[in-house]
C-alpha cells in the first residue's frame, strides 16, 4: 500500500527566504503525486500535481516540486516566501489504479517570519 | 461553478446522538471521497463512493459510521451514537472520474464537536 511521509510538522522561514517542504512516498507502482494547501478553516486547494512526463512541476503561487524516483521524493519549493504562504501543506499520493484513493501525509504547517 | 458544498459547516452533538454530514459534489462530478482530519494527524481516508455504489470503504470504522451517495441528492456521512472521539473536521472531495490523475476538489469541511 502507498504511504506518504512529510518531514517536519512545523517549518518556519523568513519572508523572502527559500521555502522547502519535504515529502517522501512509498508506492509499489509509479505514483501520481500531489501537493495541497489548506488555509485556516478552509478546505484543501491543489497546488500542483505530477502524473507523467516532466519531473519538475510548476504550480500556483510560485510553488514547484520535483519528482525524484531514485529518492522517492517530491519536495515542494518556492524561491521567496511571502507572508500569505503561511498555511498547512499536504503531500498526497495515489498509485494510478483506477479504483485507488488519495493518501495524504500528516501535513507541514509553514510559518513565515517577518 | 459552485465548488464542493458541505453542510453544516459546524455541528454540535451530545454523546449518543446522530450526526449527518452532507456533501454536494461539483457539477458533473460523480465520485465522492470522505476524509477525517484531526490536529497533527493529516487527513485520514474514510470512504470513496460513486453514485449508488461504495467503491472503497477501507477507512471507515466498522461500527456506527455509514456513507451513501444516492442517485439524486448529496452524499451523506452518518455517524450514529456519537462519542467524544468523533470530534474532528470531516472533509468531502469530488472528482469527475475514477482516473486518479484527476485531482479531487475539496469542500470547506464540517467541524463536528461532540459534547
Amino acid at each position: 500500500a502507498q504511504s506518504v511521509t512529510q518531514l517536519g510538522s512545523h517549518v518556519s522561514v523568513s519572508e523572502g527566504a527559500l521555502v522547502l517542504l519535504r515529502c517522501n512516498y512509498s508506492s509499489s507502482v509509479p505514483p501520481y503525486l500531489f501537493w495541497y494547501v489548506q488555509y485556516p478553516n478552509q478546505g484543501l486547494q491543489l497546488l500542483l500535481k505530477y502524473t507523467t512526463g516532466a519531473t519538475l512541476v510548476k504550480g500556483i503561487n510560485g510553488f514547484e516540486a520535483e519528482f525524484k524516483k531514485s529518492e522517492t521524493s517530491f519536495h515542494l519549493t518556492k524561491p521567496s516566501a511571502h507572508m500569505s504562504d503561511a498555511a498547512e501543506y499536504f503531500c498526497a499520493v495515489t498509485e494510478g489504479n483506477r479504483d485507488d484513493k488519495i493518501i495524504f501525509g500528516k501535513g507541514t504547517r509553514l510559518h513565515i517570519l517577518p | 461553478n459552485a465548488g464542493v458544498m458541505q453542510n453544516p459547516r459546524h455541528l454540535v452533538r451530545r454523546r449518543g446522538q446522530e450526526a449527518r454530514l452532507r456533501c454536494s459534489p461539483m457539477k458533473g462530478h460523480s465520485h465522492v471521497y470522505w476524509y477525517r482530519q484531526l490536529p497533527e494527524e493529516g487527513l485520514k481516508f474514510m470512504v470513496y463512493l460513486q453514485k449508488e455504489n461504495i467503491i472503497d470503504e477501507s477507512g471507515m470504522p466498522k461500527e456506527r459510521f455509514s456513507a451513501e451517495f444516492p442517485k439524486e441528492g448529496p452524499s451523506i456521512l452518518r455517524i450514529q451514537q456519537v462519542v467524544r472521539g468523533d470530534s474532528a473536521a470531516y472533509f468531502c472531495a469530488s472528482s469527475p472520474s475514477r482516473d486518479s490523475n484527476t485531482e479531487a476538489f475539496f469542500g470547506q469541511g464540517t467541524r463536528l464537536t461532540v459534547v
